[in-house]
């Protein structure tokens, strides 16, 4: 079965400054990876996806994330935060097969410095 | 233009009740899924449907049952409600491969 793993569960950085999410995934086929943004009492938005090809994705609000297969990593980056950047981020992994169940990770919660 | 709805968005109940909660979409979705969120554990998928009366379950699907008798609504059902399942619980949906899940915006449910 496949799991997610974010090893930080909270992150605080000076806007302005870059970030750095980790995801690290396992999943025996070749993963469909997903971010997710929540911001406090709403539903998760979709930031990016993964599917194959570029494995450098861009996405929504100026993130970006990279697959790298050999480390089983799908690390959101963004290279200069601003406070509305603050909120939870979901990463998730599904695969092709059956009825697409994702599973997510615990969630980086993100703080912004003024 | 919101695609998928959830209700109610609040919800207190008082433990061994029954609770119904509400997701309907209009995107015509064939997939449907409910999670909780709870601190720590992120998301965890209770029960899914893949076309309308074909359901099955997720990892934490003891004490919750879903029935989809439409396209458009997925229905959660807590038979008899206890204080664990105090949570909030959020509906998506997904139209077909590679698409990324669309979420409502949750409901808030409190047993006491």
């Amino acid at each position: 079965a496949q799991s997610v793993t974010q090893p930080d569960i909270h992150i605080t950085v000076s806007e302005g400054a870059s970030l750095e999410l980790r995801c690290n995934y396992s999943y025996g086929a070749t993963p469909y990876l997903f971010w997710y943004v929540q911001s406090p009492g709403q539903g998760l938005q979709l930031l990016l996806k993964y599917f194959s090809g570029d494995t450098l994705v861009q996405g929504i609000k100026g993130f970006e994330a990279e697959f790298k297969r050999s480390q089983s990593s799908f690390n959101l980056r963004k290279p200069s935060v601003h406070w509305s950047d603050a909120a939870e981020y979901f990463c998730a992994v599904g695969g092709d097969e059956g009825a697409q169940k994702l599973v997510f990770g615990q969630g980086t919660r993100l703080t912004i410095n003024p | 233009d919101a695609g998928i709805t959830q209700s109610p968005r609040h919800k207190v109940t008082e433990t061994g009740t029954p609770v119904t909660l509400r997701c309907h979409q209009t995107e015509n979705h064939r997939y449907m899924y409910w999670y909780r969120q709870d601190p720590g554990h992120g998301l965890r998928l209770i029960h899914y449907s893949y076309g309308v009366k074909d359901t099955d379950k997720g990892e934490v699907s003891d004490g919750y049952s879903v029935s989809r008798s439409k396209t458009e609504d997925f229905l959660l059902t807590l038979e008899s409600a206890t204080s664990s399942q105090t949570s909030v619980y959020f509906c998506a949906s997904l139209g077909g491969v590679g698409g990324g899940y669309t979420f409502g915006s949750g409901t808030r449910l409190t047993v006491v």
